[in-house]
């Protein structure tokens, strides 16, 4: 159990466009969704948090115009990077939890590697 | 705010050794600490977590102490193998109010493991 997948899991961009990654919690009810940033040999970098059907918070440094977050239902969220640039190449994690006794625990995809040429 | 250190790596143990990967803490209030790991071309797993001091979070054969006197979260194995070459993060998990559910990560050590 406790399955959440992204998709795609690689995508390569022409600079100026826009990329929507999706994730989606398979097997529960994800009531928050976490979106990270991960630098080649990096720790994880927190983004922002959503919650189904709330505006995202996000973290100090983050642009909300850029990367644009939607959490339209309790298994699917997805973030857009709009205009994608070649700084903004980089490999990109949701994590989902299901809150209840386990509230504090979080559930990764496998990540999109997203390439900005 | 909260922080997480992590033992700088990468290391480098032949099969069967002992590892230790080091892990301190700053937080506010009693977070949740965990143990992720990473391998080659996958996504975050969690492999182990403790909830309170004290507590030992244990599995795979890994195990880690909620050590709050030394504000400590050590990573152990008595016995490697090669399959546990990967990248892992200690994290902890923010205790209460706003930041709910938010996981601070260390900076993760890469584990190769040979033969």
């Amino acid at each position: 159990g406790a399955v959440v997948s992204q998709h795609p899991s690689r995508v390569i961009c022409k600079s100026g466009t826009s990329v929507k990654i999706e994730c989606r919690s398979l097997d529960f009810q994800a009531t928050t969704m976490f979106w990270y940033r991960q630098f080649p040999k990096q720790s994880l970098m927190l983004m922002a948090t959503s919650n189904e059907g709330s505006k995202a918070t996000y973290e100090q440094g983050v642009e909300k115009d850029k990367f644009l977050i939607n959490h339209a239902s309790l298994t699917l969220s997805t973030l857009t990077v709009t205009s994608a640039h070649p700084e903004d190449s980089s490999f990109y994690i949701c994590s989902a939890g299901s809150g209840g006794p386990a509230a504090d625990t979080q559930y990764f995809g496998p990540g999109t590697r997203l390439t900005v040429l | 705010g909260n922080s997480v250190t992590q033992m700088e790596g990468p290391v480098t143990l032949s099969e069967e050794a002992f590892l230790t990967i080091n892990c301190t803490y700053t937080a506010t209030g009693y977070p949740s600490l965990f143990w992720y790991v990473q391998y080659p071309g996958e996504g975050l797993q969690l492999l182990l977590k403790a909830t309170k001091a004290d507590d030992k979070g244990s599995n795979k054969g890994f195990e880690a102490t909620y050590r709050k006197e030394t504000t400590s979260f050590h990573l152990e194995k008595g016995s490697v193998q090669v399959s546990d070459s990967a990248v892992y993060f200690c994290a902890l998990g923010s205790a209460g109010g706003t930041s709910y559910g938010k996981l601070t990560f260390g900076q993760g050590t890469i584990l190769t493991v040979h033969p």
